[in-house]
């Protein structure tokens, strides 16, 4: 079985500081990791996965996300956040021993950045 | 390409009606799937297929059928509407390339749809 879990529903920072929003997750398998951003009134835009190689992963508009395989945590980070980045992020995993072909997503995380 | 579509964007409903969810995609992508959003639960699978001709129930199929006749299109019925399938709905699709391995998935906009 594949579960992910986004510990909080929401996060708040000021502009221009750094921004974490964490994803942890349990497969049987390796994991394929994927992080999701979506605007109000629109559907989910891919930012970053991590499939293999190495840990640290970098994607859309500045975000990265660091694989710990050891705490099964893949946390978005993005060393300086801008109003634009408030939006509701989803971490999604799929368990690469197969058996399953979709990913499962976690609730969401509602990210605030304020001025 | 358009990508991932939807149709309609907006659907109210009476309780026990029926109606399709129409979505489409111009990827050649063999992945397809049927997600709802509803406030405090993420998104939950609801339906998927592979290919056309296979599908698959998710986490909350009860409610709702597809069908995959051509790799383009992967409609979702409502049977017979109730208000707890008052949600956001989304289709997405994917692809597995050379490796074989279905990866980023692509979404639609969105289909709001209210059952009264």
């Amino acid at each position: 079985a594949q579960s992910v879990a986004q510990p909080e529903d929401q996060v708040n920072v000021a502009e221009g500081n750094p921004l974490t929003v964490k994803c942890t997750y349990s497969v049987s398998g390796n994991p394929y990791l994927f992080w999701y951003v979506q605007y109000p009134n629109r559907g989910l835009q891919f930012l970053l996965k991590y499939i293999t190689g190495d840990n640290l992963v970098k994607g859309s508009y500045g975000f990265e996300a660091e694989f710990n395989k050891s705490q099964t945590s893949f946390h978005l980070k993005k060393p300086s956040a801008l109003v634009s980045d408030s939006a509701l992020y989803f971490c999604a995993v799929r368990d690469a021993s197969g058996g399953s072909y979709i990913p499962t997503f976690g609730r969401g995380t509602s990210l605030i950045v304020h001025p | 390409n358009a990508g991932v579509t939807q149709t309609p964007k907006f659907q109210v409903l009476k309780t026990g009606q029926s109606m399709t969810l129409q979505c489409a995609q111009d990827m050649n992508h063999e992945y397809m799937s049927w997600y709802r959003q509803d406030p405090g639960m993420g998104l939950r699978l609801i339906h998927y297929s592979v290919g056309a001709g296979i599908t698959d129930q998710g986490e909350v199929p009860n409610g709702y059928n597809v069908s995959r006749s051509t790799t383009e299109d992967f409609p979702l019925r409502l049977l017979s509407a109730a208000p707890s399938q008052t949600s956001v709905y989304f289709c997405a699709s994917s692809y597995s390339g050379t490796s074989g391995i279905p990866d980023t998935q692509y979404f639609g906009p969105g289909t709001r749809l209210t059952v009264l």
